[in-house]
């Protein structure tokens, strides 16, 4: 069965410091895989997405996300946190047996510290 | 958010009472989604339409109805079979179905049942 994981609930970082939000994903093919941000009581965001080539993908507001096919990983990445940038975030990966359709994440919250 | 709006913000219903909630993109997308996103948990997909007069139920369609009459326009009615609606809905479109397009989200409309 297709899935993906975010296995922490919470994440918490010090304004400044590098900060990582991890996924695992679970696919029986090639996975397209996204990021997503979500402001309270908003919409979510695109951040970036893995479809194919190079591994670490650059998205927007300085984020980015490595890819690893042997660790069936896509973390999000961004080299130095700003309070900013605390919100929720979904991974998403997408089903290629089930029509294309997304499969998410239950989020994690991140919190930037000043 | 760009490009997807979401009315009403805010809906409160009465139990037995059926609600819609509108959705409508500028964007030109072939494709739209409803989704269903509870507290601690990744976004749940209610309808998709990938072309107009054409939608197909999504994970938890139950208590749900669509139309798909305009490009642009993807109605979602709550009815009154749905026994727990309340819950942050988010209304998405995309290019289609190839398997790498984005889904780019409005604003959502928070619904509560008194």
């Amino acid at each position: 069965a297709q899935s993906v994981a975010q296995p922490e609930d919470q994440v918490n970082v010090a304004e400044g410091n590098p900060l990582t939000v991890k996924c695992t994903y679970s696919v029986s093919g090639n996975p397209y895989l996204f990021w997503y941000v979500q402001y309270p009581n908003r919409g979510l965001q695109f951040l970036l997405k893995y479809i194919t080539g190079d591994n670490l993908v650059k998205g927007s507001y300085g984020f980015e996300a490595e890819f690893n096919k042997s660790q069936t990983s896509f973390h999000l990445k961004k080299p130095s946190a700003l309070v900013s940038d605390s919100a929720l975030y979904f991974c998403a990966v997408r089903d290629l047996d089930s029509n294309y359709q997304l499969i998410w994440g239950a989020g994690t919250k991140l919190i930037i510290k000043p | 958010d760009g490009g997807i709006t979401q009315s009403p913000k805010y809906l409160f219903r009465k139990e037995g009472q059926n609600v819609t909630l509108s959705c409508e993109q500028n964007l030109n997308h072939d494709a739209m989604y409803w989704y269903r996103q509870d507290p601690g948990q990744g976004l749940r997909l209610i309808y998709y339409s990938q072309i107009v007069n054409d939608f197909q139920k999504g994970d938890i369609a139950e208590g749900y109805s669509v139309s798909r009459e305009k490009k642009e326009s993807f109605p979602l009615t709550v009815t009154s079979a749905q026994k727990n609606p309340t819950a942050f809905y988010l209304c998405a479109s995309g290019e289609g179905s190839s398997g790498t397009d984005t889904q780019y989200f409005g604003p959502g409309t928070r619904l509560t049942v008194l």
